[in-house]
């Protein structure tokens, strides 16, 4: 099957400082790329739309100055954490869907974790 | 706004019991409905379903969708230790794809 890729898959660091997430689809092009968050033993919740060549659509709730996201090429996406606090700490995860033919599947990449101290 | 319940929450079970997970939505623009297993990591994907009454199979696991009842059920036959997961549930609308996901069925087999 398709896969996604992610990058970090883990990362501390302190409070204040901005993190770098990237998303890569390794066999395909994705147009679009979706951004989930995951808290402890809760369910995925959508944070964003990503769109190559335009700005990502945002989920109600989720502060666009804070997660900023950047889809430069067909295959990579881009969340950065920016100021981060302790209570962003979660695990954060991208998907991609293949442009043609099951096309309904969305791939997801392996998660990053991120712990703010 | 797009909903999906699953249930149960959780569901502890011995190897070789046979389970049900439910799962039941609201959407505006229903496109298909997607079944995941989750264990510690990110999801991986199990069936897609878009019809009525077509059942999807793979080895000891099944799952098929009602869209007039507005749900689906996934069965697990023969359970074993490595079913042990998180089962998630979503749906899919017809917009730009994004996927409204349920809470989690948190499946334990026991030995």
């Amino acid at each position: 099957g398709a896969v996604v890729s992610q990058h970090p898959s883990w990362v501390i660091c302190k409070s204040g400082t901005s993190v770098k997430i990237e998303c890569r689809s390794l066999d395909f092009q994705a147009t679009t790329m979706f951004w989930y968050r995951q808290f402890p033993k809760q369910s995925l919740m959508l944070m964003a739309t990503s769109n190559e060549g335009s700005k990502a659509t945002y989920e109600q709730g989720v502060e666009k100055d804070k997660f900023l996201i950047n889809h430069a090429s067909l295959t990579l996406s881009t969340l950065t954490v920016t100021s981060a606090h302790p209570e962003d700490s979660s695990f954060y995860i991208c998907s991609a869907t293949p442009p043609a033919g099951g096309q309904e599947t969305q791939y997801f990449g392996p998660g990053t974790r991120l712990l703010v101290l | 706004e797009d909903k999906v319940v699953q249930s149960p929450l959780s569901l502890v079970v011995h190897e070789g019991d046979t389970v049900t997970l439910n799962c039941s939505y609201e959407v505006t623009n229903f496109r298909s409905l997607l079944w995941y297993k989750q264990e510690k990591k990110a999801p991986t994907f199990l069936f897609m379903l878009t019809s009525s009454g077509i059942e999807k199979k793979s080895g000891r696991l099944s799952s098929i969708l009602d869209k007039k009842e507005l749900f689906s059920i996934l069965n697990i036959t023969a359970t074993q230790t490595g079913d042990s997961a998180v089962y998630l549930c979503a749906v899919r609308d017809t917009s730009y794809g994004k996927l409204t996901f349920g809470q989690g069925t948190i499946l334990t087999v026991h030995p």
